[in-house]
């Protein structure tokens, strides 16, 4: 199984700061790989797929980038709505399935 | 709009059956792949099982031979039959869809709101 590690844990910023999450994969999974959002007590929303492709309706503050084993999910300037947990996913090499264990992004 | 309605869950005892459902609206239901995805309250998202448009099954270790995905594209509805349940299922159900039509295995995208299964005695 594909195994992604996301850093840092949790990420302490302040609204218009810019955040940089990471997630790495524990083997190449070439740009087979999306960005989550889940905010308490809601599902998880689609941000990113196919490493840096936005999703319907998702602002431009967001971006991803990367392939093969690293990539970074960017927010440029930080809206209150953000602050949230982000997970990364992969699909190159399935089932399963594969979810990194999250970044929590918390207002410092 | 894309809904998707789980319903099923609830508390049950170890070892016991379980079937969720996801009513599905707003889209061609039988042209998308189907999956069910698990979160532990207060841990992270456990890819359970997915369902291809065609019909194929596919599953994560630890419930194969245990849960049974299916779809019925005359109800739009996807299925999860859990059996042998134990307090590692106990989790919140979501069901999310496949972001394009005719894709095997795709990003997820939308979710429903998720269900919650609680197995204990």
């Amino acid at each position: 199984d594909i195994v992604l590690t996301q850093s840092p844990a949790t990420l302490s910023l302040s609204p218009g700061e810019r955040a940089t999450l990471s997630c790495r994969a524990s083997h190449s999974v070439s740009n087979y790989l999306a960005w989550y959002q889940q905010k308490p007590g809601q599902a998880p929303r689609l941000l990113i797929y196919d490493a840096s492709n936005r999703a319907t309706g998702i602002p431009a503050r967001f971006s991803g980038s990367g392939s093969g084993t690293d990539f970074t999910l960017t927010i440029s300037s930080l809206e209150p709505e953000d602050f949230a947990v982000y997970y990364c996913q992969q699909r190159s090499s399935w089932p399963p399935i594969t979810f990194g264990q999250g970044t929590r992004l918390e207002i410092k | 709009e894309v809904q998707l309605l789980e319903s099923g869950g609830g508390l049950v005892q170890p070892g016991g059956s379980l079937r969720l459902s996801c009513a599905a609206s707003g889209f061609t239901f039988n042209t998308y792949a189907m999956n069910w995805v698990r979160q532990v309250p207060g841990k992270g998202l456990e890819w359970v099982s997915g369902i291809s448009s065609g019909g194929t099954t596919y599953y994560t270790d630890s419930v194969k031979g245990r849960f049974t995905i299916s779809r019925d594209n005359s109800k739009n509805t996807l299925y999860l039959l859990m059996n042998t349940l134990g307090a590692e299922d106990t989790a919140t159900y979501y069901c999310a869809r496949g972001r394009t039509p005719n894709v095997r295995m795709d990003w997820f995208d939308p979710w429903g709101q998720g269900i919650l299964v609680t197995v204990s005695s």
